[in-house]
């Protein structure tokens, strides 16, 4: 069994101030662990991905995520927020074993502040 | 490449009235699934395919049904519209033996 858990629904930061977004994983197996960023009124758009490579990912316009096995977290950060941040991003997980089947987390709304 | 494209963008519908749900993608993946999203839930699959001919459930099937006769294409079908189904519909693409999916602009569906 696999799930994800979005430990914030919400999180409100200001243009220029780091960005956390914490998500928490439970697999039977080694994962693969993807962030997920939704615009408003858009589709998905793949952030970055997290295979058994590097447990450090680097993402697109700046994300990074963290994949610490001993804490099953998979943590989304940015050091410096954007207006062009504001969206809602989520945290998934898939294993091969469920035929690479994805489990959404609810969700993070993300605003920035002027 | 198009990529996944899905029509309509947004429909209005009756309680009980039918439809179909659009779906297809020009990168040749096998694998292709229908996921549907609703506030403070994130996306749930409806239905998966892994080929032409193949389909299966996901986490909240009743109520939909598909088909999948070419590798392009992958219609959802909602046979009896009810309330319950209004949502965003995403459909979602990837290779067989790759990881990344790759998700259409969605379909924004409300039953009154």
């Amino acid at each position: 069994a696999q799930s994800v858990t979005q430990l914030d629904s919400h999180v409100s930061v200001s243009e220029g101030t780091p960005v956390l977004l914490r998500c928490n994983y439970s697999s039977s197996y080694s994962p693969s662990l993807f962030w997920y960023v939704q615009h408003p009124n858009k589709g998905l758009q793949l952030l970055l991905k997290y295979t058994s490579a590097a447990t450090l990912v680097k993402g697109i316009n700046g994300f990074e995520a963290e994949f610490k096995k001993s804490e099953t977290s998979f943590h989304l950060t940015k050091p410096s927020a954007h207006m062009s941040d504001a969206a809602e991003y989520f945290c998934v997980v898939s294993h091969r074993s469920n035929d690479y089947k994805l489990s959404f987390g609810a969700g993070t709304t993300v605003t920035v502040r002027a | 490449n198009a990529g996944v494209t899905q029509t309509p963008k947004f429909q209005v519908l009756k309680t009980g009235q039918s439809m179909t749900l659009q779906c297809a993608q020009d990168m040749n993946h096998e694998y292709m699934s229908w996921y549907r999203q609703d506030p403070g839930m994130g996306l749930r699959l409806i239905h998966y395919s892994v080929g032409a001919g193949i389909t299966d459930q996901g986490e909240v099937p009743n109520g939909y049904n598909v088909s999948r006769s070419t590798t392009e294409d992958f219609p959802l079908r909602l046979l009896s519209a009810a309330p319950s189904q209004t949502s965003v519909y995403f459909c979602a693409s990837r290779a067989v033996h790759q990881e990344t999916q790759y998700f259409g602009p969605g379909t924004r569906l409300l039953v009154l």
